[in-house]
C-alpha cells in the first residue's frame, strides 16, 4: 500500500533558524512522483516542488532545499533562515502513478516566531 | 492567468441535504481532482477527471458524484449529508495525466 509518513506534528522555530520536514514514504510504484505543498492559514495549498523517482538530484530554490534519498525512502524539506511568512502547514505528497492521485501525509505545522 | 476557481467559498447545509460545488481548472488544464480535507488531516482524494472521463476514484460512498464539463470545468456533489462531511473541498487541475497539480482556495462545506 501506498503511504507517506510525516512524523513531526508541530516544530516551532525562531527568525532565522534552519529548519528540516521530514517525510517517508512507502510505495511499490517504480516509477512515481513526491510533492511538497504548503498551506497557509488561508487554507489554499500551495505547490512548492515534484520530483520523480528517477532524479536523485538535491533541488534548490532560494531558501527552499529537498533532499530525495530513494535508499531510506525520505524526501525532506529544509528552509533555510526562516521567516515569520514561512509559518504554514507543510504536506509531503505521493502520487499513484495509474491514477494520478495524490496521497498526502498527515501535514507538519510550522510555527516561525519573529 | 487565472488559478484554479471553486465556488462558493463557504457553505452551511443540513443533514440529508444535496450539495454541488463548482470548480474551474487553470485555462489549458484538461485533468480535474477533487480532494476532502478534514481539521487536522491532510486531503483525501475523491475524484479524478481527465478529458471527460473519470480516471481515478477514492474510498468515498457512492452519495459522492463528480461530472467535468466539455469546457474541463467540474462539479462534485455529495447527497445526503451527513455531519461528517464537514470539511474543506478542494479541487486540483493540471495540465495533462502526471503533472503537478495546482490547487484552488477550496469551499468549506459545514454540515449542522
Amino acid at each position: 500500500a501506498q503511504k507517506v509518513t510525516q512524523a513531526q506534528t508541530e516544530i516551532s522555530v525562531v527568525e532565522k533558524e534552519d529548519v528540516t520536514l521530514d517525510c517517508v514514504y512507502e510505495t511499490r510504484d517504480t516509477t512515481y512522483y513526491l510533492f511538497w505543498y504548503k498551506q497557509p492559514p488561508s487554507g489554499e495549498l500551495v505547490f512548492l516542488i515534484r520530483r520523480n523517482s528517477f532524479d536523485e538530484q538535491n533541488e534548490i530554490s532560494g531558501r527552499y532545499s529537498w533532499n530525495f534519498q530513494k535508499s531510506t525512502s525520505s524526501f525532506n524539506f529544509t528552509i533555510t533562515a526562516s521567516q515569520v511568512v514561512d509559518s504554514a502547514v507543510y504536506f509531503c505528497a505521493l502520487n499513484d502513478y495509474n491514477t494520478d492521485k495524490l496521497i498526502f501525509g498527515t501535514g507538519t505545522r510550522l510555527q516561525v516566531f519573529p | 492567468d487565472a488559478g484554479v476557481t471553486q465556488s462558493p467559498t463557504h457553505l452551511i447545509k443540513t443533514r440529508g441535504q444535496q450539495v454541488t460545488l463548482r470548480c474551474s481548472p487553470i485555462s489549458g488544464h484538461k485533468s480535474v481532482s477533487w480532494y476532502q480535507q478534514v481539521l487536522g488531516q491532510g486531503p483525501q482524494f475523491i475524484f479524478q477527471y481527465y478529458e471527460k472521463e473519470e480516471r481515478g476514484r477514492g474510498n468515498f460512498p457512492d452519495r459522492f458524484s463528480a461530472r467535468q464539463f466539455p469546457n474541463y470545468s467540474s462539479e462534485l456533489n455529495v447527497n445526503a449529508l451527513l455531519l461528517g462531511d464537514s470539511a474543506l473541498y478542494l479541487c486540483a487541475s493540471s495540465l495533462v495525466f502526471g503533472n503537478e497539480q495546482f490547487f484552488g482556495p477550496g469551499t468549506r462545506l459545514t454540515v449542522l
